[in-house]
């Protein structure tokens, strides 16, 4: 069974740095991209870029670049999302998931995972 | 690029059908058959529920139904039941975005 575990909630300050992450189980975690979703509290869904865990290779959406870093590290199958300094607009529900490509192109998603709840406020 | 435009709301009765429009422009929802739909009960995570348009992975009621036409695409729910009130958001392929769009986001309500 295809399954992505995420971190638990998180609540930090402004400024500070955070790190949460994404453990995929059940299938082969360096042949598929995993993806990391927004939704901020009452909101949509938005893209914030995708990542390979086999060579780490990225795409950043363009709102999200330089405000977030993601990572992998394949021997444990766990992808991570990663900020230096957040701020309160940075408060949001965050999934992962696993993107089905096809030509380079996402096609749709197919797993998700649980979600992480960030909250930043002083 | 904006968002899918979605309604808001929607609602229906039990089993009555409701269909939920998601419309974008030749650039997305209308040059390419990616369009996905996802659906999202309260506090838990999306979960896919039809993708290319109008395919439906393992386990999907048939109840539920994709088609599209133009650069609009519609999910059709079909024999309303009380577990279908919950967000419905539509995907598609964005041609030189390669991370896609989703809808706004349509909120379902079984009356």
């Amino acid at each position: 069974e295809v399954q992505l575990v995420q971190s638990g909630a998180e609540v930090k300050k402004p400024g500070e740095s955070l790190r949460i992450s994404c453990k995929g189980s059940g299938y082969t975690f360096t042949d598929y991209w995993v993806g990391w979703v927004r939704q901020m509290p009452g909101g949509g869904l938005e893209w914030m870029g995708i990542i390979y865990p086999r060579d780490s290779d990225t795409t950043y959406s363009p709102s999200f670049q330089g405000h977030v870093t993601f990572s992998a590290d394949k021997s444990i199958n766990t992808a991570y999302l990663h900020w230096n300094s957040l701020k309160a607009s940075d408060t949001a529900m965050f999934y992962c998931a696993r993107p089905i490509m096809f030509r380079g192109i996402i096609v749709n998603i197919d797993f998700w995972g649980q979600g992480t709840l960030v909250t930043v406020s002083s | 690029q904006s968002a899918l435009t979605q309604p808001p709301s929607a609602s229906g009765s039990p089993g009555q059908s409701v269909t939920i429009s998601c419309t974008g422009t030749s650039s997305d929802v209308g040059g390419y058959n990616y369009v996905s739909w996802y659906q999202q009960h309260p506090g838990k995570a999306p979960k896919l529920i039809i993708y290319e348009v109008d395919e439906r992975p393992s386990g999907v009621p048939d109840r539920f139904s994709g088609s599209k036409s133009g650069n609009t695409a519609s999910l059709t729910v079909s024999g309303l039941q009380a577990e279908d009130e919950a967000d419905y958001y539509c995907g598609s392929y964005a041609g030189s975005n390669n991370l896609g769009l989703f809808g706004g986001g349509t909120k379902l309500t079984v009356l």
